[in-house]
């Protein structure tokens, strides 16, 4: 079974500009979730979806957003880019979003210049 | 913001030795998990705890839920190489917010 994929795996952009990353989930799995990572802050959670819907969001401002498709996909977009935006970006997917049975992808690492 | 103090921030071991680190909170958590992250790949899952005074194993792996609920470590016996990489905790709130830890970064001396 193929695992959690995200593209595309590097990125660079610059400020002011806008990105979407996306994410192909495990078959058969139905919630995505999205983390930023970064060397001072570690992981922190942006949002997930579940069936279409955002169920749960993070503390981001709103130039962060994001959405799923009927197949379970996901895709996030940040626009006017900050060079503080410059991280790894994970997603992770679930049957359900039970948090212990997350697999994660390699993560987008976008740098912004 | 980052919720969880996880130490050491990073450690050389020798292979053999047994490894230590551990995260602490303000907060009380339901679940405490522990990760471990390699070059170029997302966090695996290792261990997960779901009750206070937990102690669970998996292999050479040993982590415990602590009694407070507001702390929790993970023990790796006998190092070896491919132990290398980044580790880190995560707790799960009521609210069902998942917070992590920096990490601790683990370089193994052969």
């Amino acid at each position: 079974k193929a695992g959690v994929t995200q593209t595309p795996r590097y990125l660079i952009k610059t400020r002011g500009q806008q990105v979407t990353l996306s994410c192909s989930p495990i078959s058969g799995h139905r919630s995505v979730s999205w983390y930023q990572q970064t060397p001072g802050q570690g992981l922190q959670f942006l949002f997930e979806y579940f069936s279409e819907t955002q169920r749960n969001k993070g503390n981001f401002p709103g130039r962060f957003s994001g959405r799923q498709f009927s197949n379970s996909r996901s895709e996030m977009n940040v626009s006017t880019l900050e060079l503080g935006d410059s991280a790894l970006y994970l997603c992770a997917s679930s049957l359900s979003g039970t948090v212990n049975e997350q697999f994660f992808g390699p993560g987008t690492r976008l740098t912004v210049l | 913001g980052q919720q969880l103090n996880q130490s050491p921030q990073s450690m050389f071991i020798q292979e053999g030795e047994d490894v230590s680190m551990n995260c602490t909170s303000s907060s009380i958590f339901n679940t405490w998990l522990w990760y471990k992250q390699e070059p170029g790949e997302g966090p695996v899952l290792l261990i997960a705890l779901y009750k206070a005074g937990e102690l669970t194993s998996n292999g050479r792996l040993t982590a415990q839920f602590g009694i407070t609920r507001k702390d929790s470590f993970l023990n790796i016996s006998a190092s070896i190489p491919s132990d290398v990489g980044i580790y880190f905790c995560a707790g799960l709130r009521n609210d069902y917010k998942l917070s992590f830890g920096a990490g601790t970064t683990v370089t193994v001396r052969a």
